[in-house]
C-alpha cells in the first residue's frame, strides 16, 4: 500500500509567491516522523523540514513551513516568497516508529518562474 | 564539518559486471541508509547499517548487499549487473540508530549506468 502519496507531479509558481506542496501519508504507528527534502538537478537530497507526530506546533524553518493536518493525514509543505533557486523536485517522506527506514513519495516538480 | 561523502560519483559498467559504491558518513554519525533512486520506482530503501549491523532491509534481490566498517563508512555491493541497475544511488548518514529524530544528511550520490 502506498504510505506517501504526492498528488501534484508539477507545480508553478511566480518569483515572490507562497506555494503549497501536497503530501497525505498512510500508518498505523502513533509514532512517526514527515520530513521534506528537496533535490535539485545535481541529485544531493537536501533537509528542509521535519514534523514529528506528537509535535503540536507545525514546523517551521526559515521560508518553510508544514501544515500538518494530523486527523486528516496531511503534511503540506509551504513555501513562501519563492525564489528561482527553489526550482526542484521535492518529496515528502515518513519515518515509522522505531526503523530508520524512510518512505518517500513520488515527489514533485516545482518550477519558479521569474 | 564535512557532509556525506559518496564516491564515485559516476559510474559506466558493463551487463554481468559487479561494483562496489562507497559512503563516508558524517563524522559521529553511526547510522548508514541506502537508497535506490529510478525515474520508474522512485526513492527505495535498501538497507540500514548502524555499528556495523545490518538493521533493516528493503525489497532488492540478494545480488544487492553491503557492509559497514568500523569506522562508521559504509559500502553497497551489486554483483551480475542489470540494465535496470541503473540508477542514482544515494546513502544517508544520521546520528543515531535509535530511530528517533535526527536529521538524514544524504550524500550527492552515485549514477550508476549498466550497459
Amino acid at each position: 500500500a502506498q504510505k506517501i502519496t504526492q498528488t501534484q507531479p508539477g507545480m508553478f509558481v511566480q518569483e515572490k509567491e507562497a506555494v503549497t506542496l501536497d503530501c497525505t501519508y498512510d500508518t498505523s504507528d502513533q509514532s512517526y516522523g514527515l520530513f521534506w527534502y528537496k533535490q535539485p538537478s545535481s541529485g544531493e537530497m537536501i533537509f528542509l523540514i521535519y514534523q514529528g507526530s506528537y509535535d503540536e506546533q507545525n514546523a517551521t524553518e526559515g521560508r518553510y513551513s508544514l501544515n500538518f493536518q494530523k486527523a486528516r493525514k496531511s503534511a503540506n509543505l509551504v513555501i513562501s516568497a519563492s525564489q528561482l533557486g527553489d526550482s526542484a523536485m521535492y518529496f515528502c517522506a515518513m519515518r515509522e516508529g522505531g526503523s530508520e527506514k524512510l518512505v518517500f513519495g513520488k515527489g514533485t516538480k516545482l518550477t519558479v518562474n521569474p | 564539518k564535512a557532509g556525506v561523502t559518496q564516491t564515485p560519483r559516476y559510474l559506466i559498467k558493463t551487463r554481468g559486471q559487479q561494483v562496489t559504491l562507497s559512503c563516508s558518513p558524517i563524522s559521529g554519525h553511526r547510522s548508514v541508509s541506502w537508497y535506490q533512486q529510478t525515474p520508474g520506482q522512485g526513492l527505495q530503501f535498501l538497507f540500514e547499517y548502524f555499528s556495523e549491523t545490518q538493521r533493516n532491509k528493503g525489497n532488492f534481490p540478494g545480488r544487492f548487499s553491503g557492509r559497514q566498517f568500523s569506522n562508521s563508512r559504509s559500502e553497497m555491493n551489486v554483483s551480475t549487473l542489470e540494465l535496470g541497475d541503473s540508477a542514482l544511488y544515494l546513502c544517508a548518514s544520521s546520528p543515531r540508530g535509535s530511530g528517533s529524530y535526527g536529521g538524514y544528511t544524504f550524500g550527492s550520490g552515485t549514477r550508476l549506468t549498466v550497459v
